[in-house]
């Protein structure tokens, strides 16, 4: 499969910790999405991550990518129970005309 | 500003019966659209997606067809349904290119 993995498939914290999740992917990309999906809902764009970018942040999220490594990490701080949901990273690989998503992780933050 | 708009949220239907899933986008023109269908607890697999009026891709060989009848209308159908097109579907837009993708509330499909 092409398609980006999420590690760990599931993530149980505490509000006011950090949370992070992982993606691997196995071929030359463009850029890498994350996006966020609450239950029974639409994903939302959360960052996009081009291929020549190493880091990127938005408001409490933190951006990395290693096209070295193949992989990139999504870091949320100071988790709050809002961020409970589901989040997916979505490859543009190069030669696709379409984003290949993840699987997914499910963040549980408790109060 | 754009908006996605998707219907219905939730619908049952016996197996063998019809099906049509509209997607409408408003506030873009010429958007690339998709359909997308997500299992419990699985990622979104790619079903359809179109450039352009009256050009659908299709990526998974099944019982589901879709059409794009206006520029920012897109529509998912079936003529007989299968127990295992149960799931939540989903639409989207996008600008060209593979840029960030907006998504519709989806709509949960239940099949008897």
């Amino acid at each position: 499969s092409q398609q980006g993995e999420e590690d760990p498939q599931a993530l149980s914290i505490q509000e006011g910790e950090n949370a992070t999740m992982n993606c691997s992917y196995k071929t030359s990309i463009n850029n890498l999405q994350w996006y966020r999906q609450n239950s029974g809902r639409g994903l939302v764009h959360l960052i996009l991550i081009r291929s020549n970018e190493r880091e990127k942040h938005s408001g409490r999220l933190r951006v990395t990518l290693d096209t070295s490594k193949k992989s990139s990490s999504l870091l949320i701080t100071a988790s709050r129970a809002a961020d409970t949901a589901s989040y997916f990273c979505a490859t543009d690989l190069t030669g696709y005309s379409t984003l290949t998503f993840g699987k997914g992780t499910m963040l549980l933050v408790s109060p | 500003s754009q908006t996605i708009h998707q219907w219905p949220a939730t619908l049952v239907q016996p197996v063998g019966s019809p099906l049509s899933l509209e997607c409408t986008v408003e506030g873009t023109s010429n958007p690339n659209l998709y359909w997308y269908r997500q299992a419990a607890g699985r990622g979104l697999q790619l079903l359809f997606y179109s450039v352009g009026i009256g050009q659908i891709s299709s990526e998974v060989p099944q019982n589901l067809s879709a059409s794009r009848p206006q520029d920012r209308q897109f529509i998912l159908s079936s003529k007989k349904l299968l127990l295992s097109d149960s799931g939540f579907y989903l639409c989207a837009w996008g600008q060209e290119g593979n840029q960030p993708q907006h998504f519709g509330d989806g709509t949960r499909l239940s099949i008897l």
